[in-house]
């Protein structure tokens, strides 16, 4: 399995700003996917991160709000934009390194708005 | 109706129990079928896949029937340690290599 960190583990962001988490890998995979875990919750795909062209995105979630970028096969990164206490969650990256289904997940962000 | 239902629990058990979690899924398409073990503010790890034919690994035990497109995971000789939400995971069928995640079964070993 790969494995995948992200930055930063944890913040305490306001209200209306915006916070970009990095997930890196430490070799090339397939695929990329970003999720959110609401408190007692279980995971939501938030989108799938393309190399090299926009993300496709799951219904309820758009480009303007949660923006994403994968300019290579082992990095990308998700914006929260213009936060509110709603957004309040764990994101986390996840990939699938080979041709399987298996997805590995990095350790989360735990995102708290005030 | 759920994609993939989950019995939430918690399930009780005295260490060295045997316990069994059930899963259902709707699309009779997907093929492939996972568990997946998240402790308690951690990522999802997982635990092992689910084959046609049933696979065992250690004191874990995974099949699926695909007539009643059920999953399910037996856990023997329960440790402290094996407290956690297990997951089940199924593919979806539109080529898209994603998954879709159950609300999870929560386990609680006793000493």
């Amino acid at each position: 399995s790969a494995v995948i960190s992200q930055k930063p583990s944890r913040d305490i962001c306001q209200r209306g700003t915006s916070l970009t988490i990095q997930c890196q890998v430490d070799s090339q995979v397939t695929m990329m996917f970003w999720y959110r875990q609401q408190p007692g919750q279980s995971l939501t795909l938030i989108a799938t991160a393309n190399q090299g062209s926009e993300a496709t995105y799951e219904s309820g979630f758009v480009i303007d709000k949660f923006p994403i970028s994968r300019p290579n096969l082992t990095f990308s990164t998700l914006t929260v934009s213009n936060m509110s206490p709603e957004d309040s969650s764990i994101y986390l990256c996840s990939v699938t390194p080979g041709l399987g289904y298996e997805q590995y997940f990095g350790p989360g962000t735990r995102l708290t708005v005030t | 109706r759920k994609e993939v239902e989950q019995d939430p629990g918690p399930f009780n058990v005295p260490e060295g129990a045997t316990v069994a979690f059930n899963c259902t899924y709707s699309n009779s398409a997907s093929q492939s079928f996972f568990w997946y073990r998240q402790d308690c503010r951690k990522e999802p790890k997982l635990l092992m896949s689910v084959y046609s034919s049933g696979n065992e690994d250690g004191r874990f035990t995974a099949q699926l029937n695909r007539a009643s497109q059920y999953i399910s995971l037996l856990i023997r000789d329960s440790k402290l340690s094996d407290s956690a939400t297990y997951l089940c995971v199924v593919n979806t069928v539109d080529s898209s290599y994603k998954l879709i995640f159950g609300s999870g079964t929560r386990l609680l070993v006793r000493p």
